[in-house]
């Protein structure tokens, strides 16, 4: 069945330095891929997403790849800071147009 | 500004009631979500709704049914509450995409429900 796979499950960085977190889905078929970020206490909200035709896409110190061969694509965040500690998810379309199949999701903790 | 409202941000209930949860977005949205979030488990679709009246079941649909009276207005119900349905739940809702080929979803605040 459809399926989105998201690691790691948690991730611990220094302030200043990169971070990468990787996801593979299942549906070949699937055209769009947004990644989400979620703060503590608040909702899910959209940092960056990415479609078929586009190899990578960048905003500002974040930047998503997509390969769509291997059927994987990732969030890189550099020169992270504090406030960039959230929940980061990851999603893939599904079968049926709209509808979106999440990853487990990221725990992302920047050290000061 | 996109905004979907849930006008329940926490509630707790007792097992066996019946629990209704409601969403309302202003966006002329076609697609409407319902999602569960527990730890580790990401954010799993329980229901979702492409038109008024229309319906789909997500991943987890069993002790849920949905109901979309109104374009704007999607409410999830709980028949009869159990402890495993403690958790937050995430409405949300999209514009109509093409088979496999998505749009942006809105979330809502989310509504932290405890069943004891």
């Amino acid at each position: 069945g459809e399926n989105v796979e998201q690691h790691p499950s948690t991730l611990s960085v220094q302030e200043g330095d990169s971070a990468v977190i990787k996801c593979t889905y299942s549906d070949s078929a699937s055209n769009y891929f947004p990644w989400y970020k979620q703060e503590l206490g608040k909702r899910p909200q959209l940092i960056i997403d990415i479609r078929s035709n586009v190899g990578e896409k960048k905003d500002q110190r974040i930047a998503v790849t997509l390969n769509k061969t291997a059927k994987h694509f990732s969030l890189h965040i550099t020169e992270t800071q504090p406030e960039d500690s959230a929940v980061y998810f990851c999603a893939a379309t599904g079968l049926i147009g709209g509808k979106l199949i999440f990853g487990q999701g990221t725990t992302l903790q920047v050290k000061p | 500004d996109v905004k979907v409202t849930q006008s329940s941000r926490y509630l707790v209930k007792r097992t066996g009631e019946k629990v209704f949860l409601e969403c309302v977005q202003d966006m002329d949205h076609e697609n409407m979500f319902w999602y569960r979030q527990d730890p580790g488990l990401g954010l799993r679709l329980i229901y979702f709704s492409y038109d008024v009246k229309m319906k789909e079941k997500g991943d987890i649909p069993e002790g849920y049914s949905v109901s979309r009276e109104k374009k704007e207005r999607f409410s999830l119900i709980l028949e009869s509450a159990s402890t495993n349905q403690t958790s937050m739940y995430l409405c949300a809702s999209s514009l109509l995409g093409r088979r496999a080929l998505g749009n942006t979803i809105y979330f809502g605040e989310g509504s932290w429900l405890t069943v004891v």
